[in-house]
This record gives C-alpha cells, sequence and structure tokens, in this order.
C-alpha cells in the first residue's frame, strides 16, 4: 500500500527553527514535494526532492534519505505568516500517471509569537 | 499572469441536483487533476487527465465524471451529489516531467443538503 505520515500539528515561536518529519511507503518513488497551505487556500509548491540531501531555499529547506523514506522540511527564522498547513506529497514510480502525487494529511502549524 | 481558475467558489446545493466544477488553466499544461480534501484526510485525487480526450480514475473516482475536450479545460460533473460529497475540491495543472510541481487553483467549496 502506500503511506506517507507527518505529524498533525506543531507549535513554534517566532524567530526560531522548526522541523516537519515525513515518512513515507510508497510503490516506488520518482521524487517528494512540499507544499504550504494556508487555511481556506490553495496549495502552493515549496520544495522538490529526488536525490539523498538537504535543498536549501532562502528560509527553507528540504531533505530526503530515500534508504529511509523520510524527508523534513526546515523552517528557520520563522515568522507569523508560516503559520499554515505544510503538505507532503510522494510522487510514486510505475503506471502512466507519472505526475500523479500521493498526499500526506499534513502539519498544521501554529507561530506564536 | 499564469493561473489555475475554479468556479465556483461556493456552492449549496440539494441533493441530485446535477452540478459541474469548471476549471481552466492557462498554462498550456498537458496534465490536470481533480482533487477532494477532507479533514483528518488530506488532499485524495478524484480524476486526472494526461493530455485531451485522455483520462482516468484517481482513488475516489466513484459518484464524479470528467472530460477534457479542450487542454485547458478539466470540468468535475456531480451528476446526483450526496452530502457525502461535501467537501473542498482543487483542481491542479502540471506540464510533464518528474520534477514539476502541480499547480492548484483557490479551490471550490461544496455543500450538498
Amino acid at each position: 500500500g502506500q503511506n506517507i505520515d507527518q505529524p498533525t500539528e506543531m507549535t513554534a515561536t517566532e524567530g526560531a527553527i522548526v522541523q516537519i518529519n515525513c515518512t513515507y511507503q510508497t510503490s516506488g518513488f520518482n521524487g517528494l514535494f512540499w507544499y504550504q497551505q494556508h487555511a481556506g487556500e490553495a496549495p502552493t509548491f515549496l520544495s522538490y526532492n529526488v536525490l539523498d540531501g538537504l535543498e536549501e531555499k532562502g528560509r527553507f529547506s528540504s531533505f530526503l534519505s530515500r534508504s529511509k523514506g523520510y524527508s523534513y522540511l526546515l523552517l528557520k527564522e520563522l515568522q507569523m505568516k508560516d503559520s499554515a498547513s505544510y503538505l507532503c506529497a510522494v510522487r510514486p514510480a510505475g503506471g502512466g500517471a507519472t505526475n500523479k502525487l500521493i498526499f500526506g494529511t499534513g502539519t498544521l502549524l501554529a507561530v506564536q509569537p | 499572469e499564469a493561473q489555475v481558475t475554479q468556479n465556483p467558489r461556493y456552492l449549496i446545493t440539494v441533493t441530485g441536483k446535477k452540478l459541474t466544477v469548471t476549471c481552466s488553466q492557462n498554462m498550456n499544461h498537458e496534465y490536470m487533476s481533480w482533487y477532494r480534501q477532507d479533514p483528518g484526510l488530506g488532499l485524495r485525487q478524484i480524476y486526472y487527465s494526461m493530455n485531451v480526450e485522455v483520462t482516468d480514475k484517481g482513488d475516489v473516482p466513484e459518484g464524479y465524471k470528467v472530460s477534457r475536450k479542450e487542454k485547458r479545460n478539466f470540468p468535475l460533473i456531480l451528476e446526483s451529489p450526496s452530502p457525502n460529497q461535501t467537501s473542498l475540491y482543487f483542481c491542479a495543472s502540471s506540464t510533464q516531467g518528474l520534477n514539476q510541481p502541480q499547480h492548484f487553483g483557490d479551490g471550490t467549496r461544496l455543500s450538498i443538503l
């Protein structure tokens, strides 16, 4: 089966660093995406990892370990506007739908002053 | 501006009354997809389309139909809506390529009474 696990909720303080974990078990692997979704809005793309290691993009970084089926999203210098849900999504291998994404249920991050 | 446009944004209707949610993208993307998002269940794929006249079922297709007569449009049809189809719906599109993220519309909140 296909399974993606993320913590349901996290709380962090403005200015701090927070790490949001994601573990996955899928039929093959063609990359992992992180999306940000503010309440009632569309998900927006943050990062993509297909090779092991860390990808850095400003205040946001994403890490992947394919052997462990594990990724994390690291948010530095937290701002109040970072309060949102963070969705982990995996692109499985095989089949004709190479653009298919399987989403986790998301992690709701609350940034407090 | 590159975008995915869904209409309507909000709809309250009654059981059994056919409805269509439109989706249009202006990025010349081949791939389009419909998701529903429910609390605790995350984004689940309803139907997807790899290109014009090519559609296929996602993970939760029951009660829905789609068509792809033109590249830019991918309407979602509920022939006989039922209360369990009350949800937040998102249309997404992407170009082909494993590293290509999906771009989401602003969502349609459907309430079926």
